[in-house]
């Protein structure tokens, strides 16, 4: 079965201060990764997403991610954070061969930016 | 474009009550998934659905739930005889196909159910 591990589950941060967010999946096979952000009161959107290819994806709003296959991780970074980037960040992993099984989801990490 | 939709945003009920919870995927997306979302247990995948068809439901918690697809788009989540333990976010997703590039699932705004 597949597993994702989050490390920090609150981060308090000062605006342009660096972030980068630990994922780490347990899985045999090939998968696809994916951040996904839930704002306070709004629903989950894609942040940014791993299939193939570059292991270093870009996403929404300055966001990056790095794919490292030997280490089974997919950490979420941003050089500089914004007070709007207050939010719950999830990473989720799914086997590239199909959806049978859904969205494996972290447990989250709820992100706290100071003014 | 239209998002995935749920109905309704909200409901209350009472403990042994049936419920029906309703999800519009993205117009042309054949895959459809349903999760739910609480605070002990994180986000957990329930069913998925390609086309009609649900090939697999043991994600399901119990057998008080069930879910359908029709006609390859509208797809509903019964919970019979609700529990308090039932009490949750039931969030819907849909992707375009199910597996390979096609695989981004985007999620609805969520039905927040409470049991009392």
């Amino acid at each position: 079965a597949q597993s994702v591990s989050q490390h920090n589950h609150h981060v308090i941060l000062s605006e342009a201060a660096s972030l980068e967010l630990g994922c780490n999946y347990s899985y045999g096979g090939t998968v696809n990764l994916f951040w996904y952000v839930q704002y306070p009161g709004q629903h989950l959107q894609l942040l940014l997403k791993y299939f193939s290819g570059d292991p270093l994806v870009k996403g929404i709003k300055g966001f990056e991610a790095e794919f490292i296959k030997s280490k089974f991780s997919f950490n979420l970074r941003k050089p500089s954070v914004q007070w709007s980037d207050t939010a719950e960040y999830f990473c989720a992993v799914i086997s590239s061969g199909g959806g049978a099984d859904g969205l494996t989801f972290g447990k989250g990490t709820h992100l706290i930016i100071q003014p | 474009g239209a998002g995935v939709s749920q109905s309704p945003s909200n409901k209350v009920t009472e403990k042994g009550k049936d419920v029906e919870l309703r999800c519009d995927p993205i117009s042309g997306h054949t895959a459809l998934y349903w999760y739910r979302q609480s605070l002990g247990q994180g986000l957990e995948f329930l069913i998925y659905f390609q086309g009609n068809s649900a090939p697999d439901k043991s994600g399901l918690p119990s057998d008080r739930f069930s879910a359908e697809r029709t006609g390859g788009s509208v797809s509903t989540l019964t919970i019979q005889r609700t529990q308090q333990e039932d009490s949750a976010v039931y969030l819907c997703a849909s992707s375009l196909a199910l597996g390979g590039a096609g695989e981004t699932q985007y999620f609805g705004p969520g039905t927040r159910l409470l049991v009392l």
